[in-house]
């Protein structure tokens, strides 16, 4: 069973930056589009961004496009999200997600939580 | 994008009843549709996969069907363990898209 562990998650200002790591086990990372998803308490799940197996695709969701960057490293089996200019309504859960792209999400981590708050 | 429509948004059930979601998408998405299901505090887990697959470890009392714009998951006689929100998403293109979720609880 894939492992997938989510740290980085922090309280933070407006206007700051966090950046979000995936450490993946027990899975060909090189092998699966990836995937983070966020979900702001209380309500539902939004793919914030995804990456190909390869990384010659990258999707941002229009909330967070220009401020946000995915990466991979796969000889670390590792997702990323770097996360800038933070604003108070990515205040979210979010989980690191095999799948993405024209594939479901098959595999969760549990999530990191980031607050954005003065 | 495909807007994707859950309903009920709550549905109230007694264990062994028998629970009908619906998730009906703007647009054509063939069978590239999947389930989830969350309990609070979980992550989310795939339950069903490509309208009517299964998941891994998804129990026979979950079934799924439909395509193009009409979609049902049903769960047949329902266990306390299935007391959840589920939310459907479509795959269809890149432009990925969930459900706003149907919770299941106890009547």
């Amino acid at each position: 069973q894939p492992q997938l562990v989510e740290s980085g998650g922090a309280v933070v200002k407006p206007g700051g930056s966090l950046r979000l790591s995936c450490a993946a086990s027990a899975i060909t990372f090189s092998d699966h589009y990836m995937s983070w998803i966020r979900q702001a308490p209380g309500k539902g799940l939004e793919c914030v961004s995804y990456i190909s197996d390869s990384t010659n695709y990258l999707y941002y969701a229009e909330s967070v496009k220009g401020r946000f960057t995915i990466s991979r490293d796969n000889a670390k089996s590792s997702l990323y999200l770097q996360m800038d200019s933070l604003r108070a309504e990515d205040s979210a859960v979010y989980f690191c997600v095999v799948g993405g792209g024209p594939y479901y999400f098959d595999h969760w981590g549990r999530g990191t939580l980031v607050t954005v708050s003065s | 994008e495909v807007v994707l429509t859950q309903s009920p948004s709550t549905l109230s059930l007694s264990p062994g009843e028998r629970a009908a979601l619906s998730c009906r998408a703007s647009q054509s998405v063939d069978t590239n549709l999947a389930w989830y299901q969350q309990k609070p505090g979980q992550a989310p887990r795939l339950v069903m996969f490509d309208a009517s697959h299964r998941a891994t470890g998804i129990p026979a009392r979950f079934s799924g069907r439909g395509s193009e714009t009409d979609f049902t998951l049903t769960i047949s006689s329902l266990e306390p363990e299935d007391f959840a929100v589920y939310y459907c998403q479509q795959h269809t293109n890149w432009l990925l898209s969930f459900g706003g979720g149907t919770k299941i609880e106890i009547k």
